[in-house]
């Protein structure tokens, strides 16, 4: 089946250094998603995309949806400890239905 | 607005026992969706409900397990009888089902132990 290859699968990193993860995927996309699950709690929406080279900001947050509609990218400014978590991609394909294709997950960790 | 909640937020149970987990959506939302999570395979869609019917259920592993949504505000998982890989987080998530916004917003989870 469609699958979305996140990565890195993981990352350790000072506090105050800006971090940047991936997912891309073989087929077309219509909407990108990015989310944080903390331990315990349930995957948090962080940003949706929704148009082809669309670039959205929430706070120290950015995200694009890549030009080919294939990979999208989120990056974290200026990193805090309460940025540690897993970070989640999920597209919703071009066509398909309701459905939500996942990534794998970059678990994130901030040494203070 | 509350946010989508699930009960319970743990259930440990023996093996063969039956397990019921709920999910009340988010008002106003009309798609709602059951999600496994675990080490091993990570996120999987179990069902999703459209308008309280069932639209997609490809992703349920076995008979053992159902789903039920009567009502708009309210939605059933029951595994029966339940057995040791059963053991995970299952999530409920619930979207607005309309036009073409995808997002989804989680419940807490329920953390599963069949033992």
């Amino acid at each position: 089946g469609q699958q979305l290859n996140q990565s890195p699968q993981s990352m350790f990193i000072q506090e105050g250094e800006d971090v940047s993860m991936n997912c891309t995927s073989s087929s077309i996309f219509n909407t990108w998603l990015w989310y944080k699950q903390e331990p315990g709690e349930g995957p948090v929406l962080l940003i949706a995309l929704y148009k082809a080279g669309e670039l959205t900001s929430n706070g120290r947050l950015t995200a694009q949806f890549g030009i080919t509609r294939k990979d999208s990218f989120l990056n974290i400014s200026a990193s805090i400890p309460s940025d540690v978590g897993i970070y989640f991609c999920a597209g919703q394909r071009k066509g398909g239905s309701e459905k939500l294709v996942f990534g794998k997950g970059t678990k994130l960790t901030v040494n203070p | 607005d509350a946010g989508v909640i699930q009960s319970p937020r743990h259930e440990v149970t023996e093996m063969g026992q039956e397990v019921t987990l709920r999910c009340k959506p988010i008002s106003g939302h009309n798609s709602l969706f059951w999600y496994r999570q675990t080490m091993m395979r990570g996120l999987e869609l179990l069902i999703y409900f459209n308008n309280n019917v069932p639209i997609d259920d490809s992703g349920m592993p076995e008979d053992r397990f159902s789903a039920k949504m009567p009502n708009a505000s309210f939605s059933t998982l029951k595994i029966q009888p339940s057995e040791p890989r059963d053991s995970a987080v299952y999530f409920c998530a619930s979207s607005l089902g309309q036009g073409d916004i995808y997002e989804q917003y989680f419940g807490p989870g329920t953390r599963l132990t069949v033992t």
